[in-house]
């Protein structure tokens, strides 16, 4: 079974600034996907990015990036000049290829940015 | 494109009622997911379905809950004889195969057992 550990209950930083939440996961697999996902306040959760574990090159989205560590088990997120509606949960995910494609969630992160 | 729904958003019971569910994904999404979250954790899978055909159910779905796609479309959640510990955050997502394997997700029916 696989299963994903973020070891950050809660995060704080100010605005503007950069933040890297942590991740790490294990499984036996070869072939699997990672994401985070975030959920605002009383809103529904949304991708923020994804990885293919066959890629060696990590994913970037605008502000969000990972770094990727296959042998370590590693996927953080990094989230550059953070905005006030950055502030949300963030769940780090893991997803087997094949199957169900079911999604095994860490714990999450709170995250508040402070003005 | 309307997104994921789900209904209702809030639903508070007492213990031994029946409670039930519906989640109405992207129309063309053949995938639908339900999902557990309690407070303060991650969601946990609870079953899966590929059109009308439920495929997977996990262990955390005991024999009081049931879960169906009638038609491939909308899909329910019941819970028959509901425990204080089956109050949690019921998440609904759907997919498309080939979308690069994301989730889109519903708002959540919050469910209160008293």
């Amino acid at each position: 079974a696989q299963t994903v550990t973020q070891s950050q209950p809660e995060m704080s930083v100010q605005e503007a600034e950069t933040v890297t939440l942590s991740c790490t996961y294990d499984t036996s697999e070869n072939n699997y996907y990672l994401f985070w996902y975030k959920q605002p306040p009383s809103r529904q959760m949304i991708l923020v990015i994804r990885q293919e574990a066959y890629k060696q090159q990590n994913a970037t989205e605008n502000r969000f990036s990972v770094n990727f560590q296959k042998a370590a088990k590693s996927f953080s997120l990094k989230i550059s000049d953070s905005q006030l509606g950055d502030t949300a949960m963030y769940f780090c995910a893991f997803m087997k290829q094949g199957g169900a494609q079911k999604l095994v969630f860490g714990q999450g992160t709170r995250l508040t940015i402070n003005p | 494109d309307t997104g994921v729904s789900q209904d209702p958003r809030h639903k508070i019971t007492k213990r031994g009622q029946n409670v039930t569910f519906r989640c109405d994904p992207i129309s063309e999404h053949n995938r639908l997911y339900w999902y557990r979250q309690t407070l303060g954790q991650g969601p946990e899978f609870l079953t899966y379905f590929q059109n009308e055909a439920q495929l997977e159910k996990s262990r955390l779905l005991s024999d009081r809950f049931s879960a169906e796609r009638p038609k491939g479309s909308f899909s329910t959640l019941e819970i028959q004889r509901t425990e204080q510990g089956d109050s949690a955050m019921y998440l609904c997502a759907s997919s498309l195969p080939g979308s690069n394997y994301e989730q889109y997700f519903g708002p959540g029916t919050r469910l209160t057992v008293t």
